[in-house]
């Protein structure tokens, strides 16, 4: 079984290109959350989506940063035209349900996002 | 809202001795209380969690954490570490009474780096 699979690792950007990242949760998880982490510092929440829905956004920035996680496929993080401050560790968690604090969280390896 | 402090960013330590990281929490509502370590280009591993009952909580790797809820300390201790422990260690916290799924809010990590 294997865990919370996220790709790219690397992705390299210029300023104004479009970064996509993805992740797949655990195997019969339905509850991803998205966390970046800013060179120093810890682990940032961004948002929480069930399939087809964004539950909890309140940690995503107002512009260019947007989130699904369709029917089918894997949950991506979008952003459009990158900047400088973009550069940072994205993880993905899964977890089975969405019963609060109980569940447990699965992360990912993370995607390393450089812009240049 | 809540706040995870992290007191020390860095911790250098000995092989065989012991180390406790330390973590203080501020939230106007209870909260469930987590380490995570973060090992070299990986991601987050759950180490332990309190929950509710004994204050006392043991993880994984030997590690145990107390919950002392008068002081809003959730310090993580290991007797004896081993050049393995080599990581990044993060405390978060989770509001009780979010049912909206697990959303943690992270300290900023304590870096330990075990010296033969």
């Amino acid at each position: 079984n294997a865990g919370v699979m996220q790709n790219p690792r690397h992705l390299v950007r210029r300023r104004g290109q479009e970064a996509r990242l993805r992740c797949s949760p655990m195997k019969g998880h339905s509850h991803v959350y998205w966390y970046r982490q800013l060179p120093e510092e810890g682990l940032k929440f961004m948002v929480y989506l069930q399939k087809e829905n964004i539950i909890d956004e309140s940690g995503m920035p107002k512009e260019r940063f947007s989130a699904e996680f369709p029917k089918e496929g894997p949950s991506i993080l979008r952003i459009q035209q990158v900047v400088r401050g973009d550069s940072a560790a994205y993880f993905c968690a899964s977890s089975y349900g969405g019963q609060g604090a109980r569940e447990k969280l699965f992360f990912g390896s993370g995607t390393q996002l450089s812009v240049l | 809202a809540q706040s995870v402090t992290q007191l020390d960013s860095q911790v250098p330590v000995f092989e065989e001795a012991p180390v406790e990281l330390r973590c203080n929490y501020s939230s106007s509502v209870s909260v469930y209380l987590f380490w995570y370590v973060q090992y070299p280009n990986q991601g987050l591993q759950l180490l332990l969690k309190y929950l509710s009952g004994s204050t006392l909580v043991k993880g994984i790797n030997g590690f145990e954490a107390e919950f002392n809820k008068s002081q809003t300390s959730f310090h993580l201790r290991k007797p004896s570490v081993h050049i393995s422990d080599t990581a990044e260690y993060f405390c978060a916290v989770s509001d009780l009474a979010n049912a909206a799924g697990n959303k943690l809010t992270f300290g900023g990590g304590t870096r330990v780096l075990v010296k033969p």
